[in-house]
């Protein structure tokens, strides 16, 4: 089945570790995204990626890195510069910025 | 800036009326626009879409409305189901912009 799958759902960290988390899609998109989630609150983008090798900022970037070597691969890592890590992430593709995003599941990430 | 907004953040109908969930838009740019359904712990699900070419396009249950002139954005759903209950999110983006925006949602809740 095609998709796009996140892992691991929950992930527990201690404060001042960096932690990576994972996006990998088999819909064959050009596009990559990574979005932060807040209770109660809307999607803030953090980085994106229209192409293999290419990335940008988003909104909120800062505390975050990402790579995209691989068509179906945009990892994210939650440095330990981000002071408030604990949130809901979602990674999304589509075939293009002008085409409907296909999101994963999300990612549960709790530091103490 | 850009932003995309919702009138209500809370939306509460009994089942078997109609829903209407607003959005609007700042970027009179903006050309193409989605509606994401996200259930509780899930991500986003794509809805429905429309270009800024139309004024309205159907689906299964659902019908999107935009007014370019005001900027504006609704999604009707007819007939509400309990599993309609979630938070619903507009986007909107321009060609060439690489990204959407996202609205921060309005939450639906279906009284049986």
């Amino acid at each position: 089945d095609g998709g796009i799958t996140q892992s691991p759902k929950y992930l527990f960290r201690k404060e001042g570790q960096n932690v990576t988390l994972s996006c990998e899609q088999n819909l064959n998109h050009d596009a990559m995204y990574w979005y932060r989630q807040d209770p109660g609150q809307g999607l803030r983008l953090i980085y994106y990626s229209q192409i293999v090798n290419d990335f940008q900022k988003g909104d909120i970037a800062e505390g975050y890195s990402v790579s995209r070597e691989k068509k179906e691969s945009f990892p994210l890592t939650v440095t330990s510069a981000q002071k408030n890590p604990t949130a809901f992430y979602l990674c999304a593709s589509s075939y293009d910025a002008d085409t409907e995003a296909f999101f994963g599941q999300g990612t549960r990430l709790t530091v103490v | 800036g850009e932003s995309v907004g919702l009138h209500l953040p809370t939306l509460s109908v009994q089942e078997g009326d109609n829903s209407i969930i607003n959005c609007a838009y700042s970027n009179s740019a903006s050309d193409y626009f989605i509606w994401y359904k996200q259930e509780s712990g899930k991500g986003p699900q794509f809805i429905i879409d429309i270009r800024s070419n139309m004024d309205k396009r159907q689906g299964q249950r659902v019908t999107v409305l935009l007014n370019k002139t005001v900027k504006h954005l609704s999604l009707q759903i007819a007939a509400t189901q309990p599993g309609d209950s979630a938070v619903y999110f507009c986007a909107e983006t321009y060609t060439n912009a690489g990204k959407s925006t996202f609205g921060d949602g309005t939450t639906l809740t279906v009284k049986p």
